[in-house]
This record gives C-alpha cells, structure tokens and sequence, in this order.
C-alpha cells in the first residue's frame, strides 16, 4: 500500500511568517503535485514537480521535490490571510497513472 | 474555458438506495478519475476511465462502479448506500497520465441518512 505522510496536520499561525509543509512517502513517485482546497470546493492545483531535486517558484511559495522522488516540500514565505486552506500533496506512480494518492492535507489558518 | 462540472452539488439518500453522479470534464481532456473524500480518511481513489476504459480502480467494495461516454463524460454509481458512503465525491479530468496534472470539479456532497 502506498501511503504519503503529511505534516502538520494543522498549522495557525500569524500572518508575515514562513511555513513548510513536508510529504514522504518510502513509494518513488513519477510526480508529486500541490493542491489547495477551499472549503466546499475541489481541490486547485499549484504545482507539479516531476524531475528529483526539481525547485519551482510560485510567487511567495516554493516546492521541492526530494532527489529520491520520494519527499517534496511546501515553503511558503511571508504567510498572508489570503493563504489559509487545506493544502494537499499527491503523488503518480509510474504504472498507475490516473490515480493519485493523496496526503492527509494540511489545515492552515493564517491570521491577520 | 469551462471547468469539470459535477452535478448534481448536493444529494441526500437513505440507507439502501442507489445513487448516480455525474461529471462533464473539460474539452479535450480524455481521463476521468473519481475520488472519495471524508474528515477521517482524506481523498481516496476509486477509478480512472480513459476512451471508455477503466484503467485503474481503487479499494472500494462492488457497490462502487462507473463508466465513461464517448464524449468523456463519466458518471460513478453507487448501489446498496450505507452511512459511511457520505462524503464529497469529487472527480478530475485530465488530457492523459503523465505529469499534466488534474482539474477537479467542486465535487458532489452526497448525504446517506
């Protein structure tokens, strides 16, 4: 079974401080995608990481994905109330394509 | 362009009743997959339907099935509903696998009572 840890589970903090969401799993993922979910709605996604020790920029947030294709990393810098969500990574799996296997989500509340 | 459309948003049913839901994906967009998603269990997967064909399925008991139309439209059946079949159903389509990435509609909050 393939499982992918998420952590923290649940984070507030104020708004002007940096974060990093961590996922792992033992599986190797042929990519690792970041979602953020609004309450009520589906899942958005932000990125998609496909290559190991590959860094992307979005704005004020930065994933990584580990060298191994097996860990990636949500960095979100200067946190603003505007960023509070769930934020979901999921991984692919080389023959398994069209199923994503999710984490558990991380609850964030930014607060002014 | 237009997102993935689910409908219906909201579904209450009673405990032994079959249920339908729908999801037109976007244009062009060829693979369809359905997820679970409660408090206690996350975003599950239950399959994926490219051109017609289911390709891969998830661990969900029989009472779980779907199909896809020539047009990629797919709708996911659920027979026999039990309490624990309340969560929000979400689909995605995609062009194909292969690091594209997937479009989620706003899902369908399906209520067993």
């Amino acid at each position: 079974t393939q499982l992918l840890e998420q952590s923290p589970q649940f984070l507030s903090i104020q708004e002007g401080e940096n974060l990093t969401v961590y996922c792992n799993s033992s599986s190797v993922f042929s990519s690792l995608q970041w979602y953020r979910q609004e309450p009520g709605e589906g899942p958005v996604l932000l990125v998609t990481v496909v290559t190991g020790g590959e860094v992307k920029k979005l704005k004020r947030l930065t994933f990584q994905f580990g060298d191994a294709r097996k860990d990636s990393s949500l960095h979100i810098t200067a946190a603003q109330p505007g960023d509070t969500g769930l934020y979901l990574c999921a991984g692919e799996i080389d023959n398994q394509g069209g199923k994503l296997i999710f984490g558990q989500g991380t609850e964030l509340s930014v607060k002014p | 362009k237009a997102g993935v459309t689910q409908t219906p948003r909201y579904l209450i049913k009673t405990r032994g009743q079959q249920v339908t839901l729908s999801c037109s994906p976007i244009s062009g967009h060829r693979s369809v997959s359905w997820y679970q998603q409660t408090p206690g269990q996350g975003l599950q997967f239950l399959f994926e339907y490219f051109s017609e064909t289911q390709r891969n399925k998830g661990n969900f008991p029989g009472r779980f099935s779907g199909r896809q139309f020539s047009n990629s439209r797919s709708e996911m059946n659920v027979s026999t509903l039990e309490l624990g079949d309340s969560a929000l159903y979400l689909c995605a389509s995609s062009r194909d696998v292969g690091n594209y990435g997937y479009t989620f509609g706003s899902g369908t909050r399906l209520t067993v009572v």
